[in-house]
């Protein structure tokens, strides 16, 4: 596609259970991105992937939170035993380099936990 | 630590006006910045960037941003705001593989 996708637009769940959040990056771009934006906040840097390095996870608030990238591309965010405070948008960027290049940013998945 | 400090949450300015939007910052000699909007219902989308230069960068929309090296700050300006620049904006720095986003700045624009 010409942008970054995300799937779902939105998602409900109920505490405790599980959930995945799908991002599209544009192809051929080597970098992808996972934000939280909650509300009133700015975006809080979650996990980043560059080419076939090791993932820097540095940002990710609890290991309730994981994130795969597969064949370099579409990226899976996995949120286990969701909570209350998990309730954000959650957004995927990618980028033709790494760090310091443009980002390009999908349209979020707004995830609630009841 | 590294930080990127948006010091104004709102901002509210009258259509045709001026603006300026304050980002400053904690990295060393050598950050690239970012200025990117999101508007209601859209994604976030850079309006201009910085990597080395001149330390005036112009944007879309009419926006430019000045590097202040010495004042560690790289504000957003633009001479006369139109309604449809109500948005979120962010600035964000980083340095290698460091980058930070700011809380963002919510510009009203009144009629």
């Amino acid at each position: 596609g010409a942008g970054v996708s995300q799937s779902p637009s939105n998602k409900v769940t109920e505490k405790g259970k599980d959930v995945e959040l799908r991002c599209d990056p544009i192809s051929g771009h080597t970098a992808l991105y996972w934000y939280r934006q909650s509300l009133g906040q700015g975006l809080e840097f979650l996990i980043y992937f560059q080419g076939n390095s090791a993932p820097d996870k540095s940002g990710l608030p609890s290991d309730r939170f994981s994130a795969e990238r597969t064949g370099g591309s579409v990226s899976t965010l996995t949120i286990q035993r969701t909570q209350q405070e998990d309730s954000a948008v959650y957004l995927c960027a990618s980028s033709f380099l790494g760090l310091g290049d443009e980002q390009f940013f999908g349209p979020g998945t707004r995830l609630t936990v009841l | 630590a590294q930080s990127v400090t948006q010091p104004d949450i709102h901002i509210t300015v009258s259509e045709g006006a001026s603006l300026e939007l304050r980002c400053n910052y904690s990295y060393g000699a050598t950050p690239y910045l970012f200025w990117y909007v999101q508007s209601p219902g859209q994604g976030l989308q850079l309006l201009l960037k910085y990597f080395s230069g001149d330390t005036l960068v112009q944007g879309i929309k009419g926006f430019e941003a000045e590097f202040k090296r010495s004042q560690s700050s790289f504000n957003l300006r633009k001479p006369s705001v139109h309604w449809s620049d109500a948005a979120e904006y962010f600035c964000a720095v980083g340095e290698g593989n460091d980058m930070r986003f700011g809380a963002g700045t919510r510009l009203t624009v009144k009629p």
